[in-house]
């Protein structure tokens, strides 16, 4: 399976500003995903990035708040914007290889 | 709308007990069946299940897939304290590549 990392791993930040998250892959794969853990939850998908083209969101996400590039086949990036305290939580990049994903690291996000 | 099951939320066992996690899922066109294990951040990929693959193994975890009934158990036997995790249960339909997932089961094995 690809081998994922993330960065940051963990960070603090202040409300109102935004965070980028890199999500980089050690080989091309056409699926990437960003995914959101909010404290005590599960995971709940945000939105699937294909080279080439915008995102695709789910619902309850939007664009302006969760902006995602998606330059090149082993590589994304999420950007939470103008956080909230409710922006708190693991923020994980996956890759699907067949009906398969594999999960990057993930990035522990507090909003203060 | 789609919705994946899992149970009990939370099983503390003792060193050597066999477990048995639960799945129920209602999903439209349903595709495969995956289960993954937690430890602080990343989910670790176990098994997928798909109509094609309804029993899978390995080492001292077993899964099996009823799609007819609609569920998927997870078995751990002889549990060592570090199978300690949040496991999961996600569900891919055949529409897209979108996971649906349960909420877990916390397991602690206690020495």
């Amino acid at each position: 399976s690809a081998v994922i990392s993330q960065k940051p791993s963990r960070d603090i930040c202040q409300r109102g500003t935004s965070l980028t998250i890199q999500c980089q892959v050690d080989s091309q794969v056409t699926m990437m995903f960003w995914y959101r853990q909010q404290p005590g939850q599960s995971l709940t998908l945000i939105a699937t990035a294909n080279q080439g083209s915008e995102a695709t969101y789910e619902s309850g996400f939007v664009i302006d708040k969760f902006p995602i590039s998606r330059p090149n086949l082993t590589f994304s990036t999420l950007t939470v914007s103008n956080m909230s305290p409710e922006d708190s939580s693991i923020y994980l990049c996956s890759v699907g290889e067949t009906d398969t994903q594999y999960f990057g690291p993930g990035t522990r996000l507090t909003v203060l | 709308e789609d919705k994946v099951v899992q149970s009990p939320l939370s099983l503390v066992v003792h060193e050597g007990d066999t477990v048995t996690l639960n799945c129920s899922y209602e999903v439209t066109n349903f595709r495969s069946l995956l289960w993954y294990k937690q430890e602080k951040k990343a989910p670790t990929f176990l098994f997928m299940l798909t109509s094609s693959g309804i029993e899978k193994k390995s080492g001292r975890l077993s899964s099996i897939l009823d799609k007819k009934e609609l569920f998927s158990i997870l078995n751990i036997t002889a549990t060592q304290t570090g199978d300690s995790a949040v496991y999961l249960c996600a569900v891919g339909a055949a529409s897209g590549y979108a996971l649906n997932f349960g909420k877990g089961t916390s397991l602690l094995v206690t020495p």
